[in-house]
């Protein structure tokens, strides 16, 4: 059966780093692009960004443009995202999920925690 | 980016009610639309695509109609295992986003 499963979630200062993994299984992880969505406490869905399938594309929310870089090894059927210059508001639980290209994710992880605080 | 606003914000049911969610974009995003349900402590789970298409597996109580700028997600008879979070997302914009939820509650 599918599986995603994130890790490298933890505690970090602000202005610190962090890499995240998310581990594919189950399914042609290399026709897949992928993302990365958040949810901050208590709140709301927020899409961070998407690579495609052979990392051709990749696109970023505004709020993370230029201090996430998002990436992908399909020979590790792996994704990955680079985040520095961590802010309080980073703050979030971060799932990597999987989509056929269309836009609609069918699959998730079960999320990693990041939190961002001094 | 589009904006997407999901209505309401919260609503109590009882077990057995029709409930109808809605979510209005800031412009037409044709039928790339997507609706996810999501409960405390896990991640979101698909239940429809392109408007209204029902994901595999999902029970067809579940229905979602409209396009260009209007939709909707309804739950004909509402059962125990209903009571979630549901969030909408557009996907016709390269910029994904997502509905601000309605988290429906036992009444």
């Amino acid at each position: 059966q599918v599986q995603l499963v994130e890790s490298g979630g933890g505690l970090v200062k602000p202005g610190g780093s962090l890499r995240l993994s998310c581990a594919a299984s189950g399914f042609t992880f290399s026709d897949y692009y992928m993302s990365w969505i958040r949810q901050a406490p208590g709140k709301g869905l927020e899409w961070v960004s998407y690579i495609s399938s052979s990392s051709s594309y990749t696109n970023y929310a505004d709020s993370v443009k230029g201090r996430f870089t998002i990436s992908r090894d399909n020979a590790k059927n792996s994704l990955y995202l680079q985040m520095n210059s961590l802010r309080a508001e980073d703050t979030a639980v971060y799932y990597c999920a999987s989509t056929n290209s269309s836009g609609w994710y069918g699959y998730w992880g079960q999320g990693t925690l990041v939190t961002v605080s001094s | 980016a589009i904006r997407i606003t999901q209505s309401p914000s919260s609503l109590s049911a009882s077990t057995g009610d029709r409930v109808t969610i809605t979510c209005r974009a800031s412009q037409g995003i044709s039928s790339y639309l997507a609706w996810y349900q999501q409960k405390p402590g896990k991640a979101p789970k698909l239940l429809i695509y392109a408007a209204s298409t029902l994901q595999s597996g999902v029970p067809s109580r579940f229905s979602g109609s409209g396009s260009g700028t209007d939709f909707t997600l309804t739950i004909s008879c509402l059962q125990s295992e209903d009571f979630a979070t549901y969030y909408c997302q557009q996907y016709y914009s390269y910029l994904l986003t997502f509905g601000g939820g309605t988290k429906v509650e036992i009444k």
